[in-house]
C-alpha cells in the first residue's frame, strides 16, 4: 500500500521560506510516476502548486513558479518542497499526492494526510 | 490555464435521494477529468478518473459522464458517509487545476 507523510515546521514567519518533506512508503519514488504538492487554505478549495519526476524534471504551477522549488532524493525516497518570501496567503493544509506520468493519467490516486503552516510573526 | 466551475456551491439532499453535481471547464478538457471526495479535516480521495471510471473501492452508485467541456458526477442513492465537499480537477493542460467545489449537506 503505497503511502505519503508529509513533515515539517507547523509555524513559517513572513518573509521566510517554507519548507515540507514528504517521505513516501510502500512505493519506490524511481519507479515511476510524478510527486506532487497541493495546497489548501483554510475554508478553501484546491492549488496545485507543482510535480516531480524521479529524474528531477518538473512542472510548477506558474502563479507559484518564482517562488517554489520542488525536490527530489530517490536514496531516501522522499521529496521535497521549498516556497520562498511567504506571507499570510501562504497559510494552508500541504498535501503531497502521487500522479501518474502519461496525459490522461495526470489525476492524483494517493494523497498524504496533509500538513498545516501557518505564516505568522 | 483553465478555469473549472463547479455548481452548486452547495447541495442539500436527503439520504436515499440523487445527487447530481455538474463541472465545466473554460476550455476542451477532453475526459481528463478527475473527481474527488474530501470529509472534514481529511485529505480528498480520488472517486472518478477519465470522466467516468470509478477508482478502486468506490461504489457502483457513484458515476461521472460529460467530455469537452461539461461534466456531470450522480451519486444515485446518498448514504450517510456520502456527505462531503466534492472537486473536479482537469489533467489536460498544465497547471492542474481544480473546481471550487461543491458541498453535498445533509437537507
Amino acid at each position: 500500500q503505497v503511502q505519503l507523510q508529509e513533515s515539517g515546521p507547523g509555524l513559517v514567519k513572513p518573509s521566510e521560506t517554507l519548507s515540507l518533506t514528504c517521505a513516501v512508503s510502500g512505493y519506490s519514488i524511481s519507479s515511476g510516476y510524478y510527486w506532487g504538492w497541493i495546497r489548501q487554505p483554510p475554508g478553501k478549495g484546491l492549488e496545485w502548486i507543482g510535480s516531480i519526476y524521479h529524474s528531477g524534471s518538473t512542472y510548477y504551477n506558474p502563479s507559484l513558479k518564482s517562488r517554489v522549488t520542488i525536490s527530489v532524493d530517490t536514496s531516501k525516497n522522499q521529496f521535497s518542497l521549498k516556497l520562498s518570501s511567504v506571507t499570510a496567503a501562504d497559510t494552508a493544509v500541504y498535501y503531497c499526492a502521487r500522479h501518474g506520468t502519461a496525459l490522461h493519467r495526470y489525476y492524483f490516486d494517493y494523497w498524504g494526510q496533509g500538513t498545516l503552516v501557518t505564516v505568522s510573526s | 490555464e483553465i478555469v473549472m466551475t463547479q455548481s452548486p456551491a452547495t447541495l442539500s439532499v436527503s439520504p436515499g435521494e440523487r445527487a447530481t453535481l455538474s463541472c465545466r471547464a473554460s476550455q476542451s478538457v477532453s475526459s481528463n477529468l478527475a473527481w474527488y471526495q474530501q470529509k472534514p479535516g481529511q485529505a480528498p480521495r480520488l472517486l472518478i478518473y477519465g470522466a467516468s471510471t470509478r477508482a478502486t473501492g468506490i461504489p457502483a452508485r457513484f458515476s461521472g459522464s460529460g467530455s469537452g467541456t461539461e461534466f456531470t458526477l450522480t451519486i444515485s442513492s446518498l448514504q450517510s458517509e456520502d456527505f462531503a465537499v466534492y472537486y473536479c480537477q482537469q489533467y489536460n493542460n498544465w497547471p492542474l487545476t481544480f473546481g471550487q467545489g461543491t458541498k453535498v449537506e445533509i437537507k
